[in-house]
């Protein structure tokens, strides 16, 4: 079955730098591959997501990049803000065979005012 | 509002006494699925339904049960809970499996502590 490995583990970045989370996958039949955030005490929820047939997509101050051939796909956040202090995960799934998500470990982003 | 909700938020029980977490959405939505999460392993799905009457094990279903009577609840039982089972628990659901409407919006957690 797929494996999504996530990296690095925590994070901590000072307000207003850049901070960059990496996965892999192992099944190359993954096409879909979201991103959620949960804050303390809560679920997680959906911020970004790309489909394999896109290699970039951006959202305000975060972006998703993928690369399909290596298998590995990356957020970035820029001008990174307080709020933006969380666990991320991100997922990979097979569309075509329903909705099963497979996810990372996780990232404790802390952004240092 | 549109949520999916659980209850309870918190639980601490004993080994052996059976338990059921529920959740619901308002969102009349197909898929449903809940997942555990444990440090370190993310979240790992537990069972998932297609749809009303349609269940399927996910990564690790042992000692688990779900129903799907109903399009709007999906409870999640233990009928013998074990401390390995402590955990936190998310239920998730989603327009559709698969496709554009596969966003999957998620509850806000039951944390377990079995002792």
């Amino acid at each position: 079955g797929e494996n999504v490995e996530q990296h690095p583990s925590t994070l901590s970045v000072q307000e207003g730098d850049s901070a960059v989370i990496k996965c892999t996958y192992s099944d190359s039949a993954s096409n879909y591959f979201p991103w959620y955030k949960q804050e303390l005490g809560k679920g997680p929820q959906l911020i970004i997501d790309i489909r394999s047939n896109v290699g970039e997509k951006k959202d305000q101050r975060i972006a998703v990049t993928l690369n399909k051939t290596a298998k590995h796909f990356s957020l970035h956040i820029t001008e990174t803000q307080p709020e933006d202090s969380a666990v991320y995960f991100c997922a990979a799934s097979i569309e075509a065979a329903g909705n099963k998500l497979t996810f990372g470990g996780g990232t404790r982003v802390l952004v240092k005012p | 509002e549109a949520q999916v909700t659980q209850n309870p938020r918190y639980l601490i029980t004993v080994t052996g006494k059976k338990l059921t977490v529920t959740c619901s959405q308002n969102m009349n939505h197909e898929y449903m699925s809940w997942y555990r999460q444990d440090p370190g392993l993310g979240l790992r799905q537990i069972y998932y339904s297609m749809n009303v009457e349609v269940t399927d094990k996910g990564d690790v279903p042992e000692g688990y049960k779900v129903s799907r009577k109903e399009k709007r609840n999906f409870p999640l039982i233990l009928e013998s809970p074990s401390p390995n089972q402590t955990s936190l628990y998310f239920c998730a659901s989603s327009i559709l499996a698969g496709g554009p409407d596969n966003e999957q919006f998620f509850g806000p957690g039951t944390r377990l502590t079995v002792l």
